[in-house]
């Protein structure tokens, strides 16, 4: 069965620190993978999405995907408080179907 | 342009009773998903609809749960005999298809008493 395993943290990390979070997944020929933040009480948004080896950068938020060693990490540089949120790593498996991790909470401390 | 939307927002029911949540998903979307998230945990995957294809609908955690989509556009999702066990939020996604990028609704919370 497939499936994406993350930290469930929580993640603490102090304002302006480079936040890391991972996600690791069990199917080899997965070729596409989705970040998502999650507000207490919200619905998940998309942050970035990757579909290829290596890193994918967006404003603060880099993507890195690693295929050999299966995982796909999520940095967060110069993070804020606003960036306390839980992220959700998921993994298109072909089709239409994703499998979500169960997320990190992240805590940035002011 | 709109987003999607889910109704109502929260509902409160007794044990026993039927509820039905509805997903309007964003215009043009081929595919559609019904997502439970209990307190605290992940995202559980309930039933996704693709266009004209049968539903998959093997995150349905018993027949109590079922899910229609009509016309291609709206779903409700049905479930009889409620549990104290189904009160979660059920979130709603669509998908254009490209890339698969899901779009969520605000979700229902479903309380059942």
């Amino acid at each position: 069965q497939k499936e994406v395993e993350q930290n469930s943290g929580p993640l603490s990390v102090p304002e302006g620190a480079i936040a890391s979070l991972i996600c690791t997944y069990s199917d080899r020929g997965s070729q596409s993978f989705f970040w998502y933040r999650q507000y207490s009480g919200k619905s998940p948004e998309l942050i970035m999405s990757i579909y290829s080896n290596g890193d994918k950068e967006d404003g603060r938020f880099t993507a890195q995907l690693n295929k050999a060693s299966q995982y796909v990490s999520l940095l967060i540089r110069d993070s804020q408080p606003s960036d306390s949120a839980t992220y959700l790593c998921a993994e298109d498996t072909g089709g239409f179907k994703t499998i979500f991790g169960a997320g990190t909470r992240l805590f940035v401390k002011a | 342009g709109a987003g999607v939307s889910q109704s109502p927002s929260n509902k409160v029911t007794e044990k026993g009773k039927d509820v039905e949540l509805r997903c309007d998903p964003i215009s043009g979307h081929t595919a559609l998903y019904w997502y439970r998230q209990s307190l605290g945990q992940g995202l559980e995957f309930l039933i996704y609809f693709q266009g004209n294809s049968a539903p998959d609908k093997s995150g349905l955690p018993s027949d109590r749960f079922s899910a229609e989509r009509t016309g291609g556009s709206v779903s409700t999702l049905t479930i009889q005999r409620t549990q104290q066990e189904d009160s979660a939020v059920y979130l709603c996604a669509s998908s254009s298809g490209q890339r698969n990028t899901q779009y969520f609704g605000p979700g229902t919370r479903l309380t059942v008493l």
